[in-house]
Formats: C-alpha cells, structure tokens, sequence
C-alpha cells in the first residue's frame, strides 16, 4: 500500500494568510492521482482538488494543487473564515486507496 | 442535486455483525462505483473497499477481506456494507461514497456517515 505523509500536522493561522500543506508519498503516485479533501466537524469529507491540480466544481479558486510523482502541495491563497478545517490527501493511483493523516488548520 | 442518505446509528455488542445502507437519490446510481470508508473517533479515513454497481465487482482493502460485503440493490438504488465479527475498534462512522469518474477512486459525492458503536 502506498503510504501518505502530510506536514505539518496542524497550523494555526489568521485570515487572509497564505496556506501551504504538503503531502509525500513513499512510492511514485502515477498520472498525479492525488486528491485533496476539506472536513469540517462532524461532516463528511468534501472533495477539493484531483488528478493533483484540478478544481473541484463549486470549489472556491483561492485552492489549488500542483506536484507529481511523490511530492504534492494544497494551497489556499487567502484564508477564509470557512476555510478552519482538516484536510486529507488521497492517492488514487492503485488498491487499496489511502488517505494522508490530515493537516488541522485552526485559528492562531 | 445527487444525494446519499444512509441508515441510522447502531449499537452493536462485539462478535455482531451490523449492515449499513446507502440510498442513491436518481437512477445515476448505476453508472457509477461506490466505495465505503470508515473514520474512528478522532481519527483519519480509512478505505474498506469500492464496488462496481453495474456488474458487481468489488475489491475489498486486505485489512476488512473476510470481514466486509459489499453489494447492491439497483431497483432501490441502494449500496449496502455488511461487516462481521465486530470489535471495539470497528466503533467508527462509516461512510459511502461516489466514484466521481469510472476508473477514478476518488469521491465527488458522500453519505451523511452512520455512526456505529460496539461495547458490550
């Protein structure tokens, strides 16, 4: 199974910041299958990003993905008030899938 | 808008079993793959296995492989997760979600989660 890492674990930040989450995975994920996920308390996981850097319908353009091969990055370009949450990546590339352990991102 | 609705919370003593449901609002159902997740408490997402409602394939995480049965209903538009020989460390909300894409595993659209409980 391919291994999901994500750093940091949690971040504290204001609105406005700039938000950078990494995920590193220990073998090469082909075709950028790699999906990032936002979860809010008590809700289901909602899809943001796939094949590594497409936007989700719906998804506000402040998001965005971008890497390959074992090194990927969700940005959020200006917090939002909405945006304190967890956050997974989940590689697609084979079975079985796996999700990253999440990132928190609270207010500092 | 497609929606999911699952079955209510359950409680269930350890060597049960305990069989989740997952209602597809329209006829889309069909044209699509779901997989169920489970997420214990405080803690990350967990894949259990994905099937095809179309022909019925299934691939089950090697973990829940014995464990879990997935299957379909296509005339309710219905996905169901039965998973056996519970233990305290199956207490977790689990999850049905839509393949966005054939082919592609990941999820566009999920259930409200069912919240199961295992204590004696």
């Amino acid at each position: 199974a391919i291994q999901l890492t994500q750093s940091p674990s949690s971040l504290s930040a204001s609105v406005g910041d700039r938000v950078t989450i990494t995920c590193r995975a220990g073998q090469v994920i082909y075709n950028s299958a790699l999906a990032w996920y936002q979860q809010r308390p008590g809700k289901p996981p909602k899809l943001l990003i796939y094949d590594a850097s497409t936007l989700e319908f719906g998804v506000p353009s402040r998001f965005s993905g971008s890497g390959s091969g074992t090194h990927f990055t969700l940005t959020i370009s200006s917090l939002q008030p909405e945006d304190f949450a967890v956050y997974y990546c989940q590689h697609f590339s084979s079975y079985p899938l796996t999700f990253g352990p999440g990132t928190t991102v609270d207010v500092k | 808008q497609f929606l999911l609705v699952q079955s209510g919370g359950e409680v269930k003593k350890p060597g049960a079993s305990v069989k989740v449901s997952c209602k597809a609002s329209d006829y889309t159902f069909t044209s699509y793959a779901f997989s169920w997740l489970r997420q214990a408490p405080g803690q990350g997402l967990e894949w259990m296995g994905w099937i095809n409602t179309y022909s019925g394939e299934t691939n089950y995480a090697q973990k829940f492989q014995g464990r879990v049965f997935l299957t379909t209903d296509r005339f309710t538009r219905t996905a169901y997760m039965e998973l056996r020989s519970l233990t305290s460390d199956d207490t977790a909300v689990y999850y049905c979600a839509r393949d966005k894409n054939t082919g592609s595993a990941f999820f566009d659209y999920w259930g409200q989660g069912t919240q199961v409980t295992v204590s004696s």
